[in-house]
């Protein structure tokens, strides 16, 4: 268990519809990643917040977006979703370089 | 930004012998070097790292080399067993804490 928390483990909706991806880093951990893996596909960097502020955007759609809160959690908005969405969703955390990975959200657009 | 090329895209050993993955970086500034291992459906799983001040660094049947010269590092996993077959990857950043990962290497160890 690396001590970050993500909510739900599984989601299915629909084309066109909006979902929200919840991340809990680690305790003490400031910063927070959110990754996308399709299918036999690696880790695409999405965006990465520190301590409530956007740090680095990396291949983020702008149907996507994301905000850290005060409390430090993380919460990954997807809108219009559309087929090519589907995929698992990671959330790490780090306080130094390591990243800890959460146990990934799965979406299913049909 | 930086772009990691991992090779190969898969690899099958007999259990017992040892597995080898290489990864090439281009950004000579990225100094810490992370490798993870995912098993199916799971999260990946940080498994070693090095920094850019250490040539090798060992943890017990797994071990990391880092070639600064080269920009290339490698993974190396002695007396394969069958609880390593796993999707592996390696990943590197300079220091602002964003990882560029490689593509990924698919590790069968056959019993």
């Amino acid at each position: 268990d690396s001590g970050v928390t993500q909510t739900p483990k599984h989601l299915i909706t629909a084309t066109g519809q909006r979902v929200t991806l919840r991340c809990s880093p680690r305790s003490g951990d400031l910063s927070v990643y959110w990754y996308q893996q399709s299918l036999d596909q690696g880790l695409q960097f999405l965006i990465q917040y520190y301590n409530g502020e956007e740090r680095a955007k990396g291949n983020i759609l702008e149907r996507f977006s994301a905000q850290q809160f005060p409390d430090l959690h993380s919460e990954l908005n997807l809108s219009s979703l559309e087929l090519g969405d589907s995929a698992l969703y990671f959330c790490a955390s780090s306080s130094l370089e390591t990243q800890y990975f959460g146990p990934g959200t799965r979406l299913l657009v049909l | 930004g930086e772009n990691v090329e991992q090779h190969p895209s898969t690899l099958s050993v007999q259990e017992g012998d040892s597995a080898v993955i290489k990864c090439t970086y281009s950004d000579s500034a990225s100094n810490y070097f992370p490798w993870y291992k995912q098993e199916l459906g799971k999260r990946p799983q940080l498994i070693i790292d090095i920094r850019s001040n250490v040539g090798e660094k060992k943890d017990q049947r797994i071990a990391v080399t880092l070639n600064k010269t080269a920009k290339h590092f490698s993974l190396h996993i002695t007396e394969t067993q069958p609880d390593d077959s796993a999707v592996y990857f390696c990943a590197a950043s300079k220091g602002d804490y964003k990882l560029s990962f490689g593509a990924g290497t698919t590790v069968t160890v056959r019993a």
